[in-house]
């Protein structure tokens, strides 16, 4: 069964750093581009940001907000991609989602995980 | 960036009601636009990708069309666990952008 889990999130202070970790079960992640989406609370959707596949160098893309602050890296050992936040403020937080793309298709996503809540706050 | 405006921001509707949300984006995007559903607390759920291609798993009443700046969701007869939040989203070029969102509310 595919599966998407998000971990990481918690509070932090305005100006730390948190990594949050999206583990894949039942699929090899390496072959996937994966993407990570926001949402503020009580807001709409925000695209963060995205690591593309092994065959694409795990090359990665980001929205402007968060673009010289967050990186993206990958584990092929534990199958993970991790979202780390630098210089983090309170417009960050959120429920952080990934999300996989489907198979061959990498600017749509199929499966997605639960979420992981960042609070940013002094 | 490309702009997606989605219409309207909410609606009601009742059981087996044919239901039309509809996503503008500021410039042509061909096919590039997906939909999704989400219900309070939970992830969002890829309902159509391509504009029109159903997703795995997702119910039939749920169709897409459209092309080019101009998009539409339907839902053929609404059913109770339809009710929701639908975005749209395009994927033409980065950065990917959503609509406001359309919040689905019992009438």
């Amino acid at each position: 069964e595919v599966q998407l889990v998000e971990s990481g999130g918690g509070l932090v202070q305005p100006g730390g750093s948190l990594r949050l970790s999206c583990a894949a079960a039942g699929f090899m992640l390496s072959d996937h581009y994966v993407d990570w989406v926001r949402q503020a609370p009580g807001k709409g959707l925000e695209w963060v940001g995205r690591s593309r596949n092994k065959a694409n160098s795990y090359r990665p893309e980001f929205a402007a907000s968060v673009k010289g602050r967050f990186t993206i890296s990958r584990d092929a050992s534990k199958n993970s991609v991790f979202l780390q936040m630098n210089s983090l403020k309170n417009e960050d937080t959120a429920v952080y989602y990934c999300a996989r793309d489907r198979p061959g298709d990498p600017g749509v996503w199929d499966y997605w995980g639960l979420g992981t809540l960042v609070t940013v706050s002094s | 960036d490309i702009q997606m405006t989605q219409s309207p921001s909410s609606l009601s509707a009742s059981v087996g009601d044919r239901v039309t949300i509809t996503c503008r984006a500021s410039r042509d995007i061909s096919n590039s636009l997906a939909w999704f559903q989400q219900k309070p607390g939970k992830a969002p759920k890829s309902l159509i990708y391509g504009a029109s291609g159903l997703q795995s798993g997702v119910p039939l009443r749920f169709s897409g069309s459209g092309s080019g700046t101009d998009f539409t969701l339907t839902i053929s007869s609404l059913q109770p666990e339809d009710f929701a939040t639908y975005y749209c989203q395009h994927y033409y070029d980065y950065p990917f952008t959503f609509g406001g969102g359309t919040k689905v509310e019992i009438k």
